[in-house]
């Protein structure tokens, strides 16, 4: 079936530091991808999205780029925050499976000053 | 402009009792969902909804019930609360049809604790 595997955490950066948070995927169709992102004590919020091959996402300084041929999705920022330490989720959502959103397990980033 | 409403935030029971997490949505969407967020293991489908008067399992089902009655409400039923249950619960609600890449609104989730 779908599924998503993302890079375990915790990642701790500095502040300014470069990010990148592995995701790949195994999907029988063609997935739209997500990044979500859950805050301390927070539900989730979208992050940035893609639904086609090729497409980049962006949102706040992070970006993440559809690559059909290594069924990947990593989430980048050239310069994180404390204000950007999180919980990121990699999704995706298989139209010829229903829609289900289907999750990674997560990735925490710490970032410290 | 309320979005994803849950109810309540948070919730304590005694194992063998039941209870209803309610979900409500204000954006006429279509599809709604539950999952439970696990340390370790992300987010994992519980059941789900294309619309009212049809609902599915997801990944793991099992104790749970649900309904959609209205395009708005989709409460999720615990039958015989289990400390395995114990958890964060999110509903979360999309969009069909047209660009399905809109991706999905959640709610502020519920964490529930069975003893």
């Amino acid at each position: 079936g779908d599924s998503v595997t993302q890079m375990e955490g915790p990642v701790t950066l500095s502040e300014e530091a470069f990010l990148t948070i592995n995701c790949t995927y195994t999907a029988t169709g063609y997935p739209s991808l997500f990044w979500y992102v859950q805050y301390p004590g927070e539900g989730l919020q979208l992050l940035l999205k893609a639904t086609k091959a090729d497409d980049k996402g962006s949102n706040k300084g992070f970006e993440a780029t559809y690559r059909k041929e290594t069924t990947s999705f990593h989430l980048e920022k050239g310069s994180v925050q404390v204000s950007d330490s999180a919980v990121y989720f990699c999704a995706l959502s298989d139209q010829s499976n229903t829609d289900k959103l289907i999750f990674g397990t997560g990735t925490r980033l710490q970032v410290f000053p | 402009n309320a979005g994803v409403t849950q109810t309540p935030k948070f919730q304590v029971l005694k194992t063998g009792q039941s209870m209803t997490l309610q979900c409500a949505q204000d954006m006429n969407h279509e599809y709604m969902s539950w999952y439970r967020q696990d340390p370790g293991m992300g987010l994992r489908l519980i059941h789900y909804s294309v619309g009212a008067g049809i609902t599915d399992q997801g990944e793991v089902p099992n104790g749970y019930n649900v309904s959609r009655s209205t395009t708005e409400d989709f409460p999720l039923r615990l039958l015989s609360a289990a400390p395995s249950q114990t958890s964060v619960y999110f509903c979360a609600s999309t969009n069909w049809g047209g660009d399905r890449g809109y991706g999905y609104t959640f709610g502020s989730g519920t964490r529930l604790t069975v003893v």
